[in-house]
């Protein structure tokens, strides 16, 4: 079965640290995105891509970046970890870009950084 | 941007009573979603909604927008525990817009 995956589920580094998060679908969608879940705020787009090589901020990008070689993976890398950066991060793939199609989300990793 | 508000922020009800839980648009909907989320897990598509009027049944779950597009809502017929979590909606930015969420509405269901 098709699926989306995220690793590591858990994660606690330290403040300023390079820390890269894995996200991998087998849906074959061109769209990925990467959101962060913090209490009072809701779900918050980080990043996004349309396809291979293509790449997007979203709302909270500072402090993130992303990659698209493929299309199976989009890895997020918070360059130098902060304490606010503290968060669940959940990875998400929908199938077409401009029609109306929900999104699969991975089970999320919780990242804390002290 | 768009932004989506949702209510209540959180909801406890007894076993086998009735819910709605509401979503509102500050513009106009192109697509509505609603997912749920168990507590520390990933969201679960719950359906989606397009068009002024429609509305969509799945099991005890029913998803209404309305005609103007701005307001959905999500009713929930003779709740059990399985229902409990959190209800996000969220909406189509119209093309080349941001997909938003709401920020949600914590439900839980008391056997």
């Amino acid at each position: 079965d098709a699926e989306i995956t995220q690793s590591p589920r858990h994660k606690i580094t330290e403040t300023g640290r390079q820390v890269t998060l894995a996200c991998h679908q087998t849906w074959n969608h061109n769209n990925m995105f990467w959101y962060r879940q913090d209490l009072g705020h809701g779900l918050r787009l980080i990043h996004y891509s349309y396809g291979v090589q293509d790449t997007n901020k979203g709302e909270v990008s500072d402090g993130y970046s992303v990659s698209r070689s493929n299309t199976e993976d989009l890895p997020l890398t918070l360059e130098s970890a902060a304490s606010s950066q503290t968060s669940v991060y959940f990875c998400a793939s929908s199938e077409s870009r401009g029609e109306h199609n929900e999104q699969f989300f991975g089970p999320g990793t919780r990242l804390t950084v002290l | 941007s768009q932004e989506l508000e949702q209510s209540p922020q959180s909801l406890i009800v007894q076993e086998g009573k009735n819910l709605t839980i509401n979503c509102t648009s500050s513009k106009t909907l192109y697509g509505l979603y609603w997912y749920k989320q168990k507590y520390g897990e990933g969201l679960i598509f719950l359906m989606m909604l397009q068009k002024g009027g429609e509305e969509k049944s799945h099991e005890k779950i029913t998803a209404k927008l309305d005609e103007k597009k701005q307001q959905s809502s999500l009713h929930i017929t003779a709740s059990q525990p399985s229902h409990a979590g959190i209800y996000l909606c969220g909406a189509d930015g119209h093309y080349g817009q941001n997909f938003v969420f709401g920020p949600g509405t914590r439900l839980s269901v008391l056997p």
